[in-house]
């Protein structure tokens, strides 16, 4: 397999436009996982799904922050209008058990301007 | 009581030497707890995890020592090289629960030749 799967891996935009990140989780894996990470707050869950179903999303900034999961082998997140203090790395991650072992992607670094 | 931990923030060794970070966690009920490292521009991956069993497990150069009662556990990093320049996060769930990783805010490891 070849692990999770982000796109794009950089992102450079203007403050006020939309930004869409990509995510293919690893087949099979059940969990999918939002993190946003920074220098000042370490990794912070933004939302997972469990089988394409948003369980928990009480990690996601602001109403600006949307995340989707259409099927089990796709996920967005969506940032609508970004700014720049949304600049950040963000990372998906995937798992078949709950609570064990997330497999990451590369991350997409996001720099809003 | 969700928290995790970490210490200290970064940390410089000689190579050879030996490298520890350690973690602290509240909430008894965790019961898995894995180590990630991350390179830059990559994302964080599986180095060793414990469960609270066993006081220690080693893989290579890498230990896990776990201290329940004191609700500690830590990283050692025996001969470190340059190589494992990285950053640590320590991390903690309780799958029983249908729980969810809860990571520290991670170590910046440096080892100078």
């Amino acid at each position: 397999d070849a692990g999770v799967i982000q796109s794009p891996r950089h992102e450079v935009t203007e403050m006020g436009q939309e930004v869409t990140l990509r995510c293919k989780p690893i087949s099979g894996h059940d969990y999918l996982f939002w993190y946003r990470q920074t220098m000042m707050r370490g990794l912070e869950l933004l939302i997972y799904f469990n089988n394409n179903v948003p369980i928990d999303d009480s990690g996601m900034p602001e109403d600006r922050f949307s995340a989707k999961m259409p099927n089990a082998s796709f996920s967005t997140l969506k940032i609508q209008p970004s700014e720049p203090r949304d600049s950040a790395v963000y990372f998906c991650a995937s798992s078949y058990r709950q609570g064990y072992e997330q497999y990451f992607g590369p991350g997409t670094r996001l720099t809003v301007t | 009581q969700q928290q995790v931990k970490q210490s200290p923030q970064s940390l410089i060794v000689q190579k050879g030497g030996i490298s520890i970070i350690n973690c602290a966690y509240e909430n008894t009920a965790f019961d898995y707890f894995p180590w990630y490292q991350q390179f830059p521009g990559k994302g964080p991956a599986l180095l060793i995890a414990i469960r609270p069993d066993v006081s220690e497990k080693k893989e290579g150069r890498f230990t896990i020592s776990f201290n329940k009662s004191a609700k500690q556990f830590s990283l050692h990093i025996m001969d470190s090289q340059p190589g494992d320049s990285a950053t640590y996060f320590c991390a903690a769930s309780n799958p029983g629960s249908q729980g969810n990783l809860i990571f520290g805010k991670g170590t910046k490891l440096s080892v100078k030749p």
